[in-house]
Protein backbone atom coordinates (compact mmCIF):
# COMPACT_ATOMS: atom_id res chain seq x y z
CA UNK A 1 0.00 0.00 0.00
CA UNK A 2 0.87 3.60 -0.67
CA UNK A 3 2.31 5.32 2.03
CA UNK A 4 -0.58 8.60 3.10
CA UNK A 5 0.57 11.87 5.03
CA UNK A 6 -1.73 13.98 6.68
CA UNK A 7 -1.62 16.95 8.43
CA UNK A 8 -1.50 16.08 12.50
CA UNK A 9 -4.64 18.56 13.02
CA UNK A 10 -7.09 20.54 11.60
CA UNK A 11 -10.00 23.61 12.66
CA UNK A 12 -12.55 24.45 10.98
CA UNK A 13 -15.97 26.73 11.57
CA UNK A 14 -18.98 25.41 11.87
CA UNK A 15 -21.14 25.71 9.04
CA UNK A 16 -18.18 25.96 6.73
CA UNK A 17 -16.55 23.20 4.38
CA UNK A 18 -14.42 21.08 5.78
CA UNK A 19 -11.60 20.28 3.00
CA UNK A 20 -9.28 17.64 4.69
CA UNK A 21 -5.88 16.82 1.94
CA UNK A 22 -3.77 13.96 1.85
CA UNK A 23 -1.00 12.74 -0.01
CA UNK A 24 -0.36 9.94 -1.53
CA UNK A 25 2.58 10.52 -3.91
CA UNK A 26 3.25 7.06 -4.46
CA UNK A 27 -0.32 5.45 -4.82
CA UNK A 28 -0.26 2.55 -8.08
CA UNK A 29 -2.75 2.81 -10.65
CA UNK A 30 -4.78 -0.05 -8.55
CA UNK A 31 -5.13 1.63 -5.44
CA UNK A 32 -7.86 2.55 -4.48
CA UNK A 33 -8.20 5.93 -1.86
CA UNK A 34 -10.36 5.57 1.06
CA UNK A 35 -11.44 7.65 3.94
CA UNK A 36 -12.71 6.86 7.59
CA UNK A 37 -13.19 8.36 10.47
CA UNK A 38 -13.32 7.87 14.03
CA UNK A 39 -15.95 9.97 16.66
CA UNK A 40 -14.45 10.09 19.75
CA UNK A 41 -13.55 6.76 20.75
CA UNK A 42 -16.22 4.49 18.56
CA UNK A 43 -15.51 1.98 16.16
CA UNK A 44 -14.56 4.08 12.76
CA UNK A 45 -17.00 4.81 10.39
CA UNK A 46 -16.63 4.62 6.53
CA UNK A 47 -17.11 7.79 4.48
CA UNK A 48 -16.16 7.52 0.95
CA UNK A 49 -13.55 5.48 -1.47
CA UNK A 50 -12.41 6.67 -4.95
CA UNK A 51 -9.85 5.84 -7.46
CA UNK A 52 -9.42 7.87 -9.89
CA UNK A 53 -13.15 10.28 -10.60
CA UNK A 54 -14.18 12.58 -7.97
CA UNK A 55 -17.19 10.90 -5.76
CA UNK A 56 -19.80 12.25 -3.50
CA UNK A 57 -22.15 10.58 -1.30
CA UNK A 58 -24.56 11.55 1.10
CA UNK A 59 -21.94 12.18 4.10
CA UNK A 60 -18.58 14.16 1.52
CA UNK A 61 -17.17 14.41 -1.69
CA UNK A 62 -13.36 13.23 -2.56
CA UNK A 63 -11.38 14.71 -5.00
CA UNK A 64 -8.61 13.24 -6.66
CA UNK A 65 -6.02 15.20 -8.72
CA UNK A 66 -5.27 13.89 -11.91
CA UNK A 67 -1.88 12.81 -11.24
CA UNK A 68 -3.77 10.66 -8.08
CA UNK A 69 -0.70 11.88 -6.10
CA UNK A 70 -2.99 13.42 -3.87
CA UNK A 71 -6.55 13.96 -2.57
CA UNK A 72 -8.98 16.01 -0.24
CA UNK A 73 -11.99 15.26 1.85
CA UNK A 74 -14.59 17.61 1.65
CA UNK A 75 -17.25 17.54 4.19
CA UNK A 76 -19.35 20.81 2.83
CA UNK A 77 -21.21 21.83 6.13
CA UNK A 78 -19.42 20.91 8.65
CA UNK A 79 -21.53 20.32 12.22
CA UNK A 80 -20.12 20.15 15.57
CA UNK A 81 -20.47 16.02 15.36
CA UNK A 82 -18.18 15.98 12.43
CA UNK A 83 -15.74 16.69 15.15
CA UNK A 84 -13.03 13.39 14.59
CA UNK A 85 -10.12 12.07 13.38
CA UNK A 86 -10.21 11.28 9.79
CA UNK A 87 -7.83 8.51 8.35
CA UNK A 88 -6.63 8.59 4.54
CA UNK A 89 -6.01 5.45 3.40
CA UNK A 90 -5.00 4.10 0.39
CA UNK A 91 -5.37 0.33 -0.53
CA UNK A 92 -3.77 -1.96 -3.78
CA UNK A 93 -6.30 -4.47 -5.53
CA UNK A 94 -6.06 -7.57 -3.62
CA UNK A 95 -5.07 -6.26 -0.48
CA UNK A 96 -7.00 -8.22 2.33
CA UNK A 97 -6.12 -5.79 4.82
CA UNK A 98 -6.05 -1.87 5.80
CA UNK A 99 -3.44 -0.35 6.78
CA UNK A 100 -4.54 2.88 9.32
CA UNK A 101 -1.78 5.70 9.96
CA UNK A 102 -2.24 8.29 13.14
CA UNK A 103 -4.91 11.00 10.81
CA UNK A 104 -6.13 14.14 11.23
CA UNK A 105 -7.51 14.91 14.05
CA UNK A 106 -10.50 17.57 12.73
CA UNK A 107 -12.07 20.07 15.38
CA UNK A 108 -15.59 22.41 14.72
CA UNK A 109 -14.95 25.38 16.21
CA UNK A 110 -18.79 26.65 17.21
CA UNK B 1 -29.71 -4.06 12.39
CA UNK B 2 -27.27 -4.90 14.58
CA UNK B 3 -24.23 -4.35 12.35
CA UNK B 4 -20.89 -5.83 14.40
CA UNK B 5 -21.63 -6.78 17.98
CA UNK B 6 -18.46 -6.88 20.51
CA UNK B 7 -18.90 -8.29 23.88
CA UNK B 8 -17.80 -7.41 26.20
CA UNK B 9 -17.47 -3.60 26.14
CA UNK B 10 -14.73 -3.56 29.42
CA UNK B 11 -13.34 -5.94 30.90
CA UNK B 12 -9.94 -5.47 33.90
CA UNK B 13 -7.58 -8.68 34.14
CA UNK B 14 -5.08 -9.43 36.13
CA UNK B 15 -1.54 -10.64 34.26
CA UNK B 16 -1.54 -13.99 33.38
CA UNK B 17 -5.23 -14.15 33.12
CA UNK B 18 -7.06 -15.67 30.33
CA UNK B 19 -10.23 -14.56 28.01
CA UNK B 20 -11.69 -14.59 24.98
CA UNK B 21 -13.27 -11.31 23.07
CA UNK B 22 -16.13 -12.28 21.27
CA UNK B 23 -17.43 -10.12 17.13
CA UNK B 24 -20.29 -10.95 15.65
CA UNK B 25 -21.55 -9.78 12.97
CA UNK B 26 -24.94 -10.17 11.18
CA UNK B 27 -24.58 -8.96 7.53
CA UNK B 28 -23.37 -11.94 6.30
CA UNK B 29 -19.80 -11.07 5.58
CA UNK B 30 -16.82 -12.93 4.40
CA UNK B 31 -13.73 -10.78 6.11
CA UNK B 32 -13.16 -10.03 9.72
CA UNK B 33 -10.77 -8.11 11.58
CA UNK B 34 -9.04 -7.47 14.65
CA UNK B 35 -7.32 -4.17 15.72
CA UNK B 36 -5.57 -2.71 18.67
CA UNK B 37 -5.60 0.89 19.27
CA UNK B 38 -3.34 2.39 21.71
CA UNK B 39 -3.45 5.95 23.21
CA UNK B 40 -2.86 8.29 20.34
CA UNK B 41 -2.49 6.16 17.84
CA UNK B 42 -3.75 4.58 14.76
CA UNK B 43 -5.25 0.84 14.41
CA UNK B 44 -2.81 -1.89 14.17
CA UNK B 45 -4.23 -5.24 13.15
CA UNK B 46 -3.61 -8.00 14.99
CA UNK B 47 -5.44 -11.13 13.04
CA UNK B 48 -7.86 -11.50 10.30
CA UNK B 49 -10.18 -14.00 8.26
CA UNK B 50 -11.33 -14.48 4.68
CA UNK B 51 -13.69 -17.03 5.78
CA UNK B 52 -14.97 -19.18 7.72
CA UNK B 53 -12.54 -21.65 8.82
CA UNK B 54 -9.74 -19.05 7.95
CA UNK B 55 -7.38 -17.29 9.64
CA UNK B 56 -4.71 -15.24 9.24
CA UNK B 57 -2.06 -13.17 10.81
CA UNK B 58 -1.59 -9.28 10.61
CA UNK B 59 0.76 -6.45 11.84
CA UNK B 60 0.90 -7.11 15.71
CA UNK B 61 -0.30 -10.75 16.21
CA UNK B 62 2.26 -12.04 19.26
CA UNK B 63 0.56 -13.25 22.46
CA UNK B 64 -3.31 -13.71 20.39
CA UNK B 65 -5.27 -16.15 18.81
CA UNK B 66 -8.26 -15.99 16.72
CA UNK B 67 -10.86 -18.52 15.51
CA UNK B 68 -13.97 -18.40 13.05
CA UNK B 69 -15.74 -21.45 13.61
CA UNK B 70 -18.65 -19.53 12.30
CA UNK B 71 -19.57 -17.02 9.47
CA UNK B 72 -21.01 -14.99 11.77
CA UNK B 73 -18.30 -14.97 15.10
CA UNK B 74 -14.90 -13.93 15.02
CA UNK B 75 -13.33 -15.05 18.69
CA UNK B 76 -9.99 -13.36 19.66
CA UNK B 77 -7.95 -15.31 22.83
CA UNK B 78 -5.17 -13.77 25.08
CA UNK B 79 -4.01 -17.02 26.45
CA UNK B 80 -1.70 -15.11 28.93
CA UNK B 81 -2.66 -11.10 29.63
CA UNK B 82 0.14 -9.08 30.06
CA UNK B 83 -0.23 -5.11 30.79
CA UNK B 84 1.33 -4.11 27.20
CA UNK B 85 -1.91 -5.95 25.93
CA UNK B 86 -3.77 -3.17 27.70
CA UNK B 87 -5.56 -1.26 24.71
CA UNK B 88 -9.28 -1.02 22.85
CA UNK B 89 -9.97 -3.77 20.80
CA UNK B 90 -11.83 -3.04 17.29
CA UNK B 91 -13.61 -6.16 15.53
CA UNK B 92 -14.51 -4.94 11.73
CA UNK B 93 -16.39 -7.06 8.71
CA UNK B 94 -16.61 -6.26 5.11
CA UNK B 95 -18.26 -8.00 1.99
CA UNK B 96 -15.31 -8.48 0.25
CA UNK B 97 -11.44 -7.26 -0.08
CA UNK B 98 -10.92 -4.16 1.81
CA UNK B 99 -10.06 -2.21 -1.07
CA UNK B 100 -13.17 -2.70 -2.91
CA UNK B 101 -15.88 -3.16 0.06
CA UNK B 102 -16.02 -0.49 2.98
CA UNK B 103 -14.94 -2.22 6.29
CA UNK B 104 -17.94 -1.93 9.31
CA UNK B 105 -16.15 -1.50 12.89
CA UNK B 106 -17.89 -2.33 16.33
CA UNK B 107 -17.59 -0.05 19.33
CA UNK B 108 -15.01 -1.72 20.67
CA UNK B 109 -13.63 -3.90 23.81
CA UNK B 110 -11.91 -1.52 26.63
CA UNK B 111 -9.21 -4.28 28.05
CA UNK B 112 -7.10 -3.75 30.81
CA UNK B 113 -4.40 -5.59 32.30
CA UNK B 114 -3.16 -4.80 35.63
Amino acid sequence: DAKTTQPTSMDCAEGRAANLPCNHSTISGNEYVYWYRQIHSQGPQYIIHGLKNNETNEMASLIITEDRKSSTLILPHATLRDTAVYYCIASNFGNEKLTFGTGTRLTIIP
Amino acid sequence: NAGVTQTPKFRVLKTGQSMTLLCAQDMNHEYMYWYRQDPGMGLRLIHYSVGEGTTAKGEVPDGYNVSRLKKQNFLLGLESAAPSQTSVYFCASSFGLPWDQPQHFGDGTRLSIL
